[in-house]
């Protein structure tokens, strides 16, 4: 069965403190990897798709990475407005659906 | 493009109670799909579609059924609601078997 698992649940951070989110997936042939994000009463937004191990993509102070087991999102100088839920999901091969994870909260305090 | 819209945005319901929600799309997609988001269960899949005419179940499908008679169209209905499927509802669609989905703003519904 695939699964994907977001650690941590909640994270709180400075302005300005950088840190990394993880999303850990067992998937039977990953098609890609997706990331969003949600703010509070909105539908998420789509941010990344990873397709292979090794690959890397950024968009402002984010950046992702994709191994064989788990991805990370990488959060550089971050700024309140990057406060949010971030998801996770996976597509496995032959697969028309996702696999979500259950989210990180993440807040930044200026 | 207003992108993937979702009617109506609130709604009340009593137990035993039918509704329908209406997920529209002008992006031209093939692929659309039905979720439901609950505190600490994320995003759940309740059913989807790959084309007009098209149904599949997902991960959680009882108690609702769907369907697709319009390529940007996609139907969510509860035919007897009960107060578990209390949730936010959110609804997507994507182009081809290759790319990201994109989201509606969702349908906050509570069954009493």
């Amino acid at each position: 069965e695939d699964q994907v698992t977001q650690s941590p649940e909640a994270l709180r951070l400075q302005e300005g403190e950088s840190s990394s989110l993880n999303c850990s997936y067992t998937v039977s042939g990953l098609r890609g990897l997706f990331w969003y994000r949600q703010d509070p009463g909105k539908g998420p937004e789509f941010l990344f798709t990873l397709y292979s191990a090794g690959e890397e993509k950024e968009k402002e102070r984010l950046k992702a990475t994709l191994t064989k087991k788990e991805s990370f999102l990488h959060i550089t100088a971050p700024k309140p407005e990057d406060s949010a839920t971030y998801l996770c999901a996976v597509q496995a091969g032959g697969a028309q659906k996702l696999v979500f994870g259950q989210g990180t909260r993440l807040t930044i305090n200026p | 493009n207003a992108g993937v819209t979702q009617t109506p945005k609130f709604r009340v319901l009593k137990t035993g109670q039918s509704m329908t929600l209406l997920c529209a799309q002008d992006m031209n997609h093939e692929y659309m799909y039905w979720y439901r988001q609950d505190p600490g269960m994320g995003l759940r899949l309740i059913h989807y579609s790959v084309g007009e005419g098209t149904t599949a179940k997902g991960e959680v499908p009882d108690g609702y059924n769907v369907s697709r008679l319009k390529k940007q169209n996609f139907l969510l209905g509860l035919e007897s609601a009960a107060p578990s499927q209390t949730s936010v509802y959110f609804c997507a669609s994507k182009r081809d078997s290759y790319n990201e989905q994109f989201f509606g703003p969702g349908t906050r519904l509570t069954v009493l």
